[in-house]
């Protein structure tokens, strides 16, 4: 019963650095999305997929890529590591139709 | 084109008061509207949603909300707040694009602040 599962849960990086956030979901989803939270903005959307294969850019993808080579996995991606990537990240998935988003706990992570 | 528009980024209300979050959007297209809780240091969870039937919609933790076409609204309501109900609140839209996707758009978030 894990549902969406995000790690790790916090990291620190230093500038230029990369690094790779996992996601893995047992829901048997097609959709799954990445999501930054700034304090007072919301949730802006990243990359997402419809399915193995299918990845698109969201509202703010720059400085990131995605893969998704299975249904399971969702890997976030940051080559170059800024200090405006410092936010929550969270990782969500859902079945197509009416249905709502399932979502991780997060990974908070610093950029200094 | 869909947009979400969250009026009030702080509520407070006293313990045992009504709470009132106001959510409203536009959409082109017939959409499905979500309402997400957030607690500190977690992801968010699904408290209700709307689809299709009926308008008034019931879902965890005593809240409702119900969807008014005609006023563009889904505001989220509760008769007796209780201090476990401190949180931000997100409300979603989920709509399908010119491009076939469900794409889905969040409001800003509003903070309840329950006071004892």
């Amino acid at each position: 019963n894990a549902g969406v599962t995000q790690t790790p849960k916090f990291r620190i990086l230093k500038i230029g650095q990369s690094m790779t956030l996992q996601c893995t979901q047992d829901m048997n989803h097609n959709y799954m999305y990445w999501y930054r939270q700034d304090p007072g903005m919301g949730l802006k959307l990243i990359y997402y997929s419809v399915g193995a294969g299918i990845t698109d850019k969201g509202e703010v993808p720059n400085g990131y890529n995605v893969s998704r080579s299975t249904t399971e996995d969702f890997p976030l991606r940051l080559e170059l590591a800024a200090p405006s990537q410092t936010s929550v990240y969270f990782c969500a998935s859902s079945s197509p139709l009416n249905q709502p988003q399932h979502f991780g706990d997060g990974t908070r992570l610093s950029i200094l | 084109a869909q947009s979400v528009t969250q009026l009030g980024s702080h509520v407070s209300v006293s313990e045992g008061a009504l709470v009132l979050l106001r959510c409203n959007y536009s959409s082109s297209v017939p959409p499905y509207l979500f309402w997400y809780v957030q607690y500190p240091n977690q992801g968010l969870q699904l408290l209700l949603k709307y689809t299709t039937g009926a308008t008034l919609v019931k879902g965890i933790n005593g809240f409702e909300a119900e969807f008014k076409k005609s006023e563009t609204s889904f505001h989220l309501t509760k008769p007796s707040a209780h201090m476990s109900d401190a949180a931000e609140y997100f409300c979603a839209v989920r709509a399908m694009n010119s491009g076939g996707y469900q794409k889905v758009t969040f409001g800003i978030g509003t903070k309840l602040q329950v006071i004892p």
